[in-house]
Order: structure tokens, then sequence, then C-alpha cells
């Protein structure tokens, strides 16, 4: 099942915060991020294996939850390139099922 | 990381022909592959399963007859949309699963069918 993520768009000024959610029904086996930008390859952000576990680099840090089945992730004053669409991508251990997508928008 | 090269990156096609659409991973040897479609302003949509020397396996709703996979190699997945009509027009999107780590994409396939 496609987890959901939430919320659907965020229009942000450089410099200010965003969250963004994902929910899945059941317990993954992993979660990954992705930002893809219009007609390209989503590119990586990073993956959480464990249930708790918190990482992160630069301005863009994630957390998972103990049951894994919530995932969040954490953009910090950000940038124009931050603009896109990100997702999460759910994995079972068999395959790759990503989120519903949240557009992001940075302005000036 | 992995390399996936995939190719054409656009193409445009008349309703009712076929259009191959070829996934290679370059530095390493793929025993399964993803392929994904994606409607603007849509996520990304898992279509299939590559395997290796087997079948491929459909996720429920994708016609197997019309996305038809092959994966005939441990370097080369195929995917090929017979009869194309307008509404198959997307972007077809291949990837790699190594276990506990990122998914690494192919460069993407915009068909316009016209």
């Amino acid at each position: 099942q496609q987890p959901v993520q939430s919320p659907q768009a965020v229009i942000l000024r450089e410099g200010e915060d965003a969250v963004i959610n994902c929910s899945s029904s059941k317990a993954l086996y992993s979660v990954h991020w992705y930002r893809q930008k219009h007609g390209e390859a989503p590119v990586f952000l990073m993956i959480l294996l464990k249930g708790g576990e918190q990482k992160g680099h630069d301005k863009i840090s994630a957390s998972f939850n103990e049951k894994k089945q919530q995932s969040s992730l954490y953009l910090t004053a950000s940038q124009l390139s931050y603009s896109g669409t990100y997702f999460c991508g759910a994995d079972n251990t068999d395959k790759l099922i990503f989120g519903t997508g949240t557009r992001l928008q940075v302005f000036p | 990381g992995a390399v996936v090269s995939q190719h054409p990156s656009w193409v445009i096609c008349k309703s009712g022909t076929s259009v191959k659409i070829e996934c290679r991973s370059l530095d390493f040897q793929a025993t399964t592959m993803f392929w994904y479609r994606q409607f603007p302003k849509q996520s990304l949509m898992l279509m299939a399963t590559s395997n290796e020397g087997s079948k491929a396996t459909y996720e429920q709703g994708v016609e197997k007859d019309k996305f038809l996979i092959n994966h005939a190699s441990l370097t080369l997945s195929t995917l090929t949309v017979t009869s194309a009509h307008p509404e198959d027009s997307s972007f077809y999107i291949c990837s790699a699963l190594p276990r506990n780590t990122e998914a690494f994409f192919g460069q993407g396939t915009r068909l316009t069918v016209v």
C-alpha cells in the first residue's frame, strides 16, 4: 500500500523550515527519502533502517519512529535549490513503493 | 554509487505502434530491476518487478500483455509498450534496489504517443 505524505504542498521563503511526514499502514523494513525535479530522476536524500533512528546531513534530517511506520523529513533554513517534489519510499524488502508526494516551493 | 543507464530519454511514437525502453546496469549485476510510471504531478507508481531469467511480476492493475518486460541478462532489462495509445504517454523509469542502500535510477524515458 502506498504511504501517505503530508502536507501535499508547501510554500516557503528562503531560510524558513519545513517538515514533511510519511505514514505507512504497516511496519517497514526501511524508509527512503528522495527529491525529484520535473522530468528528472529522483535524487536520493537518505535512508533510515532502524526504528527510532534519526540522521541528517547539512540542513536536511529525518527520523523513523520506533514502530517503523512513520517518518519525517526536516528541512531547515531552506534554499531555492530545495524546491521540488519530495517522496518517501517504503521498502518492504522486495520492492520500493513511493509515497503520495509533497511539492515544495521555495521563493526568494 | 551504482550506475543505471536508460534509453531513450524521450520518444514520440504513433498510436498503435510499439516502443522499447532499455535499462542497463553499467557497473553491477542486477538480478532484479523495477519499472515505474509517473503521470504529471503524480507519484512514481511501481508497474512491475523484472527478474533475470524468469517472468516479471506485475503490480495489480498493470496489463502484462501491454507492458512486456524482458530481463534476459544480469545487466539488461527492457520494457516494451505494445500498441501504444495516447493514454500511455508518461514518464517511465527503471531502478535497481540493492539491500540497505539507496535505489539507483535510470534517467527516465518521456513517452509521447500521438
